[in-house]
């Protein structure tokens, strides 16, 4: 079964510091998209790159989140400076342009800044 | 993006149908029907998904009414596996920056009892 991979699957960190979350699409999808998810937000969109071209990053906290997919097996997620409200479960997904458009999911990356 | 509504919670006995409601009285006629299910601690996971005919496939049927403006996901024994998250979503294949862009609400917490 291919599947979207994330890494770190876990990881605390201190205010201030940088995060990088990776995220490994399904071979041969040519869209990744970015989601955050809290118990207060929900599932919230990031951003999203069709043929590795950022689309739409209105999501997206200009100031210090920058996401980028430097190839096409591999997409990043910044943070810099991290702060305790981007405390969260950051999600991946990949999919194919077409009429259905199935997304599929990684496992996500729980990220705690303390 | 067209909203839509679900009830907050259901619960459901082990083995019998459950039926997940979707109201969307805003559907435009280019928007799909797509429902996710969120398992706990995992990623959204794609269900089933529809324009203006009732679908089948091996997770579940999705039954869309004739003016489109419900539908109801339909599992047809539900099993404690089944008990997580259901999203219902709206997107609209028209707009060629949105295609694949999904929206999350709420959704429905499932519950399966034995």
């Amino acid at each position: 079964d291919a599947r979207v991979t994330q890494t770190p699957r876990h990881k605390v960190t201190e205010m201030g510091q940088e995060v990088t979350m990776r995220c490994q699409p399904i071979l041969g999808h040519n869209t990744v998209f970015w989601y955050r998810q809290t118990m207060m937000q929900g599932l919230e969109l990031l951003a999203y790159f069709r043929n590795r071209a950022p689309l739409d990053d209105s999501g997206m906290p200009k100031d210090r989140f920058s996401a980028e997919m430097p190839d096409a097996t591999l997409a990043t997620l910044k943070i810099q400076p991290s702060e305790p409200r981007d405390s969260a479960v950051y999600f991946c997904a990949s999919g194919s342009a077409g009429a259905g458009d199935t997304q599929y999911f990684g496992p996500g990356t729980r990220l705690t800044v303390l | 993006d067209a909203k839509t509504t679900q009830p907050n919670s259901m619960e459901s006995n082990e083995e019998e149908p459950v039926h997940l409601p979707c109201n969307h009285s805003t559907i435009s006629g280019t928007d799909y029907i797509h429902w996710y299910r969120q398992l706990p601690s995992q990623g959204p996971e794609y269900v089933i998904h529809g324009l203006t005919s009732n679908v089948n496939n091996r997770m579940a049927s999705l039954a869309i009414a004739e003016d489109r403006k419900s539908s109801t996901l339909i599992l047809h024994r539900a099993t404690l596996r089944d008990a997580a998250v259901y999203y219902c979503i709206l997107r609209d294949v028209q707009i060629p920056s949105n295609t694949g862009k999904l929206i999350f609400g709420q959704g429905t917490t499932l519950q399966v009892k034995p």
